[in-house]
């Protein structure tokens, strides 16, 4: 069994419709992260929680509306999203949020038409 | 901001050669890691380096912490096809805010 599952493991949407990705760890971490790879770029970082709080919001658009309600799952939902919202989003999670390893989830590859 | 500049972007090197890549950042680092990703999946850890001057091994994998704590480096040695794969550096540091930067990713191919 994986320490991070992510499901669906691909979605496709159109711009209208709401969608939510669920992440799950499984390695008595405290933090879990939201990431969104785009292709040529390095991971960009969209929301870090600690302890079900969120500590961290990277001027992520409000379409993209997280929600940690235990320290074992993360959800992100999504809303009105647009096409240049494609790409693989990558759950985390780590002991703490100071230098601490991160483990990822397989991601879920998201295709917005 | 915080760059993260990782080099080779990709590599293209026949069976049982050595790899190296290598990451630089503008500021020092207190933690560096090496990921390994396969298509369709999300990010394995490989190496996790925690001082300056550290030299770690996870098999075939060697990574080193550069001294003047700006850089890192990760060795592959005998490339085996199941190499194939994007390898990236992260770090974070005290001028990261708490969060990890990561470099833009090596492409390895690996010829037989």
């Amino acid at each position: 069994e994986t320490g991070v599952t992510q499901t669906p493991r691909h979605l496709v949407m159109g711009m209208t419709n709401k969608k939510s990705l669920k992440c799950e760890q499984h390695l008595g971490h405290n933090a879990m992260y939201w990431y969104k790879q785009s292709a040529k770029k390095p991971l960009e970082l969209m929301f870090v929680y600690s302890l079900e709080e969120r500590v961290e919001n990277n001027s992520v658009p409000s379409r993209f509306s997280p929600e940690c309600p235990n320290s074992s799952h993360l959800f992100l939902h999504l809303h009105t999203l647009q096409p240049e919202d494609s790409a693989l989003y990558l759950c985390a999670s780590s002991h703490g949020t100071s230098g601490e390893t991160q483990y990822f989830g397989p991601g879920t590859r998201l295709l917005v038409l | 901001g915080q760059q993260l500049n990782q080099s080779p972007q990709s590599m293209f090197i026949q069976e049982g050669e050595d790899v190296s890549m290598n990451c630089t950042s503008s500021s020092i680092f207190n933690t560096w890691l090496w990921y390994k990703q396969d298509p369709g999946e999300g990010p394995v850890l490989l190496i996790a380096l925690y001082k300056a001057g550290e030299l770690t091994s996870n098999g075939r994998l060697t990574a080193q912490f550069g001294i003047t704590r700006k850089d890192s480096f990760l060795n592959i040695s005998a490339s085996i096809p199941s190499d194939v794969g994007i390898y990236f550096c992260a770090g974070d540091g005290p001028n990261t805010g708490n969060q990890f930067y990561f470099g833009t990713g090596t492409s390895l191919t690996v010829i037989p």
